[in-house]
């Protein structure tokens, strides 16, 4: 079956943009998560969604904000972009909560580069 | 902020030779996964050992987990070149439904051919 799709796979804004970044989970799977990856900070949880709730966040500002539709695709959105935002956005999914249950499936990725 | 903390942050080994990463975490844990990355992707799942496990097996993968120490580690035995890649420890603590799964810093490893 098809894996964790990430749409785009390359990103480069200027800083004030927006941007919206997609996952489509395995099918099947209800539990969304996104995560950001910095060489200094690693990897930092973004938020979790469980059936279009959102389960967890992580210690972001609120320019960061994320959806998951009724198919279990989900978007984050980053408002009014700053040079810190540059970063390799990930997402996961699982059937159920992230990583209780087993394995975490990640998609590639989204690189972003704010200029 | 991070629940696991790997150690070496970098590891360089011979192919042929056996390598061992270890995690240490803070909080007590539902389970303790660790993770493989290539350079700029996607994570792959390597192994998952629950808190009421002491060690697991995948193929050339040996995970041990000592929930007194908070500790975990990973050996990789008779490494490759394609074993090159960074591993991350992640954790998911025992705190009920909302828990969520929280990554270490990683561990950069090097297999010379």
């Amino acid at each position: 079956k098809a894996g964790v799709t990430q749409t785009p796979r390359y990103l480069i804004k200027t800083r004030g943009q927006q941007v919206t970044l997609s996952c489509s989970p395995i099918s099947g799977h209800r539990s969304v998560s996104w995560y950001q990856q910095t060489p200094g900070q690693g990897l930092q949880f973004l938020f979790e969604y469980f059936s279009e709730t959102q389960r967890n966040k992580g210690n972001f500002p609120g320019r960061f904000s994320g959806r998951q539709f009724s198919n279990s695709r989900s978007e984050m959105n980053v408002s009014t972009l700053e040079l810190g935002d540059s970063a390799l956005y990930l997402c996961a999914s699982s059937w159920g909560s992230m990583g209780v249950w087993g394995e975490a499936f990640f998609g590639q990725g989204t690189r972003l580069t704010v200029v | 902020s991070q629940q696991g903390e790997e150690d070496p942050q970098a590891l360089s080994i011979q192919e042929g030779e056996n390598a061992t990463m270890n995690c240490s975490y803070k909080t007590s844990i539902n389970n303790l996964q660790w993770y493989r990355q290539n350079s700029g992707r996607g994570l792959v799942h390597l192994i998952l050992i629950r808190s009421n496990e002491r060690e697991k097996h995948s193929g050339r993968l040996r995970v041990t987990l000592d929930t007194s120490k908070k500790s975990s580690s990973l050996l990789i035995t008779a490494s490759r070149a394609a074993d090159t890649a960074s591993y991350f420890c992640a954790t998911v603590p025992d705190t009920g439904a909302n828990s969520k799964l929280t990554f270490g810093k990683g561990i950069t490893l090097s297999v010379r051919p």
